[in-house]
């Protein structure tokens, strides 16, 4: 079946650090490729996606990009804040009948952001 | 408008008791999904609604969960004679019919004692 494969973290950092979080995956087809994230005390919300092949999803200064050749997905942010600390999830979604869109996540990666 | 609300937000029940968690989805979402998150591990997924009519229960991890949509609108999961193993944050999610982008809701922490 298809699976997320997910960098382990926890992952600390100091402000304006370069971040990297490394994302894999397995599937059947041509799945979408999502990253939500979870902020302390909060619910899980999407942070950005992609759909296709080479497509770079982007959000509030996070970037990842679609890569089919090496069934890889990503996310990247140039400078982070303490703000960005929180738990992101890479995801794919797998098509369903009748049009649902289940997700696969992976475990799940902790950011901490130090002043 | 109101995003995907769920309820109880915390739950603590013993060993062997039947618990019910109820989501109330996006209004016109017709998309509903259950999910589980156990502690520091990804979501699973249990069931998928559309309308009221559930074209996958595939996650559903034993036949003590049950769950059921009443028209295109709340949902209730049903745990049946609950075990320490169902402890998790149960969340739910909905989305508009052929839309991949699903909205969460804050989840129910259940822990089972």
């Amino acid at each position: 079946g298809d699976s997320v494969t997910q960098m382990e973290g926890p992952v600390t950092l100091s402000e304006e650090a370069f971040l990297t979080i490394n994302c894999t995956y397995t599937a059947t087809g041509y799945p979408s490729l999502f990253w939500y994230v979870q902020y302390p005390g909060e619910g899980l919300q999407l942070l950005l996606k992609a759909t296709k092949a080479d497509d770079k999803g982007s959000n509030k200064g996070f970037e990842a990009t679609y890569r089919k050749e090496t069934t890889s997905f990503h996310l990247e942010k140039g400078s982070v804040q303490v703000s960005d600390s929180a738990v992101y999830f890479c995801a794919l979604s797998d098509e369903l009948g009748t049009s649902g869109s289940r997700l696969t996540f992976g475990e799940g990666t902790q950011l901490t952001v130090n002043p | 408008g109101a995003g995907v609300s769920q309820s109880p937000s915390n739950k603590v029940t013993e060993k062997g008791k039947d618990v019910e968690l109820r989501c109330d989805p996006i209004s016109g979402h017709t998309a509903l999904y259950w999910y589980r998150q156990r502690l520091g591990q990804g979501l699973e997924f249990l069931i998928y609604f559309q309308g009221n009519s559930a074209p996958d229960k595939s996650g559903l991890p034993s036949d003590r969960f049950s769950a059921e949509r009443t028209g295109e609108s709340v949902s209730t999961l049903t745990i049946q004679r609950t075990q320490q193993e169902d402890s998790a944050v149960y969340l739910c999610a909905s989305s508009l019919v052929r839309e991949q982008t699903q909205y969460f809701g804050p989840g129910t922490r259940l822990l089972v004692l």
